[in-house]
C-alpha cells in the first residue's frame, strides 16, 4: 500500500477547463508539497502546505491541505496547455524536508 | 545561476557491465539526493548526503548500488554489475541547510539508463 494514494492517475482535458487532482493518505503530516515534471526534465517544486486547512494560490493553481493534514488537492482553472505535465505529492514522514516520498502522480494532458 | 548538472543524459550499455551516473550539486548546497524514478515504483530516494557524508541508504535496492561524495560538489552513483531491471531514470537533487526554516530540493535532468 502506497503512503500517498494520488487520484486521478490521467486526466486529459481541453483548455479552459478546470480540473482537481487529489493526494490522500491515512497518515498525518506536518506538512505536504506538490511538484510538476515536464517530460525530460526533474520535478519542480510548486508549493509546500503546512497548517491543516491552509489555501495557497499560485496564478491559477489552488493548493488545500486538509483540516486533519492527511489529504491535499490542487485547483487548476482555466487549464492551459503549458500546465501539461505529472503533478505528484510528497511527504517527509520524519516532519523534515530531506527523506521525501512521493505519490505515483496525475498525469494531465491539455489539449488545444 | 546554474542548477544541478547530471551527465550523461542518456546511457544505455549491455547487462554486466559497470555504470557511472555523475552529478553536480548547485554551489553551495549541503545536502545531496540521488532518486530513481520508473513507471512501476514512481520516484523513490536511494540516498542522501549531508555535508559529504551518507546519512540513510536505506533506499539503495541491493549491494550492486554503491554512492560516494568525496567533495561538495561532486556525487558518483555505482552499479556494478548492471542487470535489466536497473533501467530508469536517474535523478539527482541538492538542497541547502541555511536560508530558513525551510528549503526545497532542487532537480537535475535525470540520467535515463537502459540495461539491455
Amino acid at each position: 500500500t502506497q503512503l500517498l494514494e494520488q487520484s486521478p492517475q490521467f486526466l486529459s482535458i481541453q483548455e479552459g477547463e478546470n480540473l482537481t487532482v487529489y493526494c490522500n493518505s491515512s497518515s498525518v503530516f506536518s506538512s505536504l508539497q506538490w511538484y510538476r515534471q515536464e517530460p525530460g526534465e526533474g520535478p519542480v517544486l510548486l508549493v509546500t502546505v503546512v497548517t491543516g486547512g491552509e489555501v495557497k494560490k499560485l496564478k491559477r493553481l489552488t493548493f488545500q491541505f486538509g483540516d486533519a493534514r492527511k489529504d491535499s488537492s490542487l485547483h487548476i482553472t482555466a487549464a492551459q496547455p503549458g500546465d501539461t505535465g505529472l503533478y505528484l505529492c510528497a511527504v517527509d514522514p520524519s516532519g523534515g524536508y530531506n527523506k521525501l516520498i512521493f505519490g505515483a502522480g496525475t498525469r494531465l494532458a491539455v489539449h488545444p | 545561476d546554474a542548477g544541478v548538472i547530471q551527465s550523461p543524459r542518456h546511457e544505455v550499455t549491455e547487462m554486466g557491465q559497470e555504470v557511472t551516473l555523475r552529478c553536480k550539486p548547485i554551489s553551495g548546497h549541503n545536502s545531496l539526493f540521488w532518486y530513481r524514478q520508473t513507471m512501476m515504483r514512481g520516484l523513490e530516494l536511494l540516498i542522501y548526503f549531508n555535508n559529504n557524508v551518507p546519512i540513510d541508504d536505506s533506499g539503495m535496492p541491493e549491494d550492486r548500488f554503491s554512492a560516494k561524495m568525496p567533495n561538495a560538489s561532486f556525487s558518483t552513483l555505482k552499479i556494478q554489475p548492471s542487470e535489466p531491471r536497473d533501467s530508469a531514470v536517474y535523478f539527482c537533487a541538492s538542497r541547502t541547510g541555511t536560508g530558513g526554516w525551510y528549503q526545497p530540493q532542487h532537480f537535475g535532468d535525470g540520467t535515463r539508463l537502459s540495461i539491455l
